[in-house]
């Protein structure tokens, strides 16, 4: 069965502070996709990122980056120079190779960044 | 419009009534999907429709009624619901091929309060 864990409920940083979400997944398959939803107050949830399983290169977009390190199952989100528009709920999320159905998310950490 | 639209964005109904939740993509995808998100929860993935195959969580009860006329359009259809019913309803749609799963792209989510 695939899992999701991200320990941390709520996190507040102070603006242009750098801040780190952690994720970490289990998972029996070998190929896989990982995730990483944006959840505003307005509910909807936006797609940040997707990266396969054989691709262990890290991605920086802008103030973004992720790190994803398949030898400790992680997969981090780390926003550098925080800003109050960052306040958010973000999901990580894991899905098996070829499947439209097994998106399985994590429980959310809610980040407040505070002016 | 576009991206993924959902009407009602909010849905007041007593325990007894009938109603129905609408979704609607514009992105040409091929797979929809329902999925609930309870307070302090992680995203639970209600049914999926992929390539005209539906998929169920065996766990949701009857009372919610999924239907797919064509690829644009997902109705999720609520009778008889339980105050523990109230969540956000979220939809998304997807591009499935073979071989790769691509990322799921959300609606904003109807707001159903049970009373």
């Amino acid at each position: 069965a695939q899992k999701v864990t991200q320990a941390q409920t709520e996190i507040s940083v102070v603006e242009k502070e750098d801040v780190t979400l952690d994720c970490v997944y289990e998972t029996r398959d070998t190929t896989y996709y990982l995730f990483w939803y944006k959840q505003p107050p307005s509910g909807e949830l936006v797609f940040l990122i997707r990266r396969n399983s054989f691709d262990e290169q890290n991605e920086i977009s802008g103030r973004y980056s992720w790190n994803f390190q398949k030898s400790t199952s992680s997969f981090n989100f780390t926003i550098t120079a925080s800003q109050v528009v960052d306040s958010a709920v973000y999901f990580c999320a894991l899905s098996e190779w070829g499947s439209a159905r097994q998106l399985t998310f994590g429980s959310g950490t809610q980040l407040t960044v505070l002016p | 419009e576009t991206g993924v639209t959902q009407t009602p964005r909010h849905l007041v109904m007593g325990m007894t009534n009938k109603k129905s939740l609408k979704c609607e993509q514009h992105l040409g995808h091929n797979a929809m999907y329902w999925y609930k998100q309870s307070a302090k929860k992680p995203l639970e993935l209600m049914f999926v429709y992929s390539l005209e195959e539906r998929v169920e969580n065996n766990s949701v009860p009857s009372r919610f009624s999924p239907e797919c006329p064509n690829s644009s359009h997902l109705f999720l259809h609520l009778h008889t619901l339980q105050p523990e019913d109230s969540a956000l309803y979220l939809c998304a749609s997807s591009q499935v091929a073979s071989g790769g799963t691509n990322e799921q792209f959300f609606g904003p989510g109807t707001r159903l309060t049970v009373l």
